[in-house]
């Protein structure tokens, strides 16, 4: 039971354009939800992270929105560049305890220049 | 300060045979995890150590498994490999887990089992 779902396995996005990606999840314990990037050859890296108490979360280009009511995350990239094409993982843990990120299967996006 | 080091990077075996991959946490980080990446599925955990203890199992056969040493590196070990294996291994430090505190995950090893 895949308890954090992305839905699209890839995005093509014309460069400067907005890239949205999306995550659904079925946990409602889930409290804590985190964006990694990863390049072929490397592990992921840390890109943005929202708590549940907030419904938003922007660090630069890039922008978290969360809409608990609908388990629902997205990750705005604005304007989208080429060196942002790369696999975003969407992941999520429990607030309690020393609990596990659990990730989605991944988004591959493209920024066509 | 270094990052996350994985070794080796790349690994081939045959079936039935056992391996054991390494992680060097960043300096200062109690907190080593390990994932299973196979295509299409994601990252899946493994399991995560703690100053030398098991914190939290993965959904995982016995055959994978891993223990953290007092200078909190880790290595993992499966037993009996099997084709499925096959997949990159990828290891997240952090200082601890706490919710939502960022994991820094090394390179990987990708280990192919023929």
């Amino acid at each position: 039971d895949q308890q954090v779902k992305q839905n699209s396995p890839s995005l093509s996005v014309q460069e400067g354009r907005i890239s949205i990606l999306n995550c659904d999840y079925t946990n409602s314990m889930f409290d804590y939800f985190l964006w990694y990037k990863k390049y072929p050859a490397e592990g992921p890296t840390f890109l943005i992270s929202i708590s549940s108490i907030k419904d938003k979360n922007e660090d630069g280009r890039f922008t978290v929105f969360l809409n608990k009511s609908a388990k629902h995350l997205s990750l705005h990239i604005v304007p989208s560049q080429p060196g942002d094409s790369a696999v975003y993982f969407c992941a999520a843990s429990e607030g309690s305890g020393n609990t596990p990120l659990v990730f989605g299967k991944g988004t591959r996006l493209s920024v066509i220049a | 300060k270094a990052g996350v080091t994985q070794t080796p990077r790349y690994l081939i075996k045959t079936r039935g045979q056992q391996v054991t991959l390494s992680c060097s946490p960043i300096s200062g980080h109690r907190s080593v995890s390990w994932y299973q990446q196979t295509p299409g599925q994601g990252l899946q955990f493994l399991f995560e150590y703690f100053s030398e203890t098991q914190r939290n199992k993965g959904n995982f056969p016995g055959r994978f498994s891993g223990r953290q040493f007092s200078n909190s590196r880790s290595e993992m070990n499966v037993s009996t490999l099997e084709l499925g294996d096959s997949a990159l291994y990828l290891c997240a430090s952090s200082l601890v887990v706490t919710p939502g505190e960022t994991q820094y995950f090394g390179p990987g090893t990708r280990l192919l089992v023929l």
